[in-house]
């Protein structure tokens, strides 16, 4: 695998279930990222870990739950939905560090559905 | 950073004409511009990430540049080709995560 990978690619899941969204990079990128993105609305960011660390949580819900074991590993969990979260979610990774916010890779995403 | 514009929202243009849109930004706050290259059903792609007043990049047939005093980017695809057709993002950047905004886009199809 190369590049940043995502799983599932397509996601149906009632109000009251629990699933997760899998983030994996292979690229040795230190920062990593979740960004939404809602038809006919910008690419919006909703968290950023650096170097394993969650360093940005864009008032994000509390429905919605990050988790970066390692590196190489992001997961989004989503407990007790809305059908307007329904979206695209796609993760990213960078190489951050002193000369600033690298360019994002970013995966195919994940296509989300809230019945 | 607030307020990413983009212009124009879509276009279209005949294969093989020049074409070029505009990102505007608030300049206050601002450490670095990407350009970003979204395909239908795949991965946004980054072409350019700029941070000099002046700066200008190229990459084939597209090419930006950058005015941070006046807040804007151009971004011009020379010669557009079916494969051009595409959302083309901007994001300028400031320097802490918290200010990571992306533009709402400008969609580009190139008529064959």
């Amino acid at each position: 695998e190369t590049g940043v990978t995502q799983t599932p690619r397509h996601l149906v899941m009632g109000m009251t279930n629990k699933k997760s969204l899998k983030c994996e990079q292979h690229l040795g990128h230190n920062a990593m990222y979740w960004y939404k993105q809602s038809a006919k609305k910008p690419l919006e960011l909703m968290f950023v870990y650096s170097l394993e660390e969650r360093v940005e949580n864009n008032s994000v819900p509390s429905r919605f739950s990050p988790e970066c074991p390692n590196s190489s590993h992001l997961f989004l969990h989503l407990h007790t939905l809305q059908p307007e979260d329904s979206a695209l979610y796609l993760c990213a990774s960078s190489q951050d560090g002193t000369g600033g916010i690298g360019e994002q890779y970013f995966g195919p995403g994940t296509r989300l559905t809230v019945t | 950073i607030l307020n990413v514009e983009q212009s124009p929202q879509s276009l279209h243009v005949q294969e093989g004409d020049s074409t070029n849109f505009t990102c505007s930004f608030p300049s206050s706050n601002f450490y670095a511009l990407h350009w970003y290259r979204w395909e239908t059903a795949k991965s946004p792609e980054a072409l350019f990430v700029m941070t000099l007043n002046g700066d200008e990049k190229k990459k084939g047939r597209i090419s930006a540049t950058l005015n941070t005093k006046e807040g804007y980017s151009y971004l011009y695809i020379k010669g557009s080709q079916p494969e051009d057709s595409a959302t083309y993002l901007c994001a300028p950047f400031g320097e802490s995560y918290d200010k990571v905004i992306f533009g709402p886009g400008t969609s580009l199809s190139v008529i064959p």
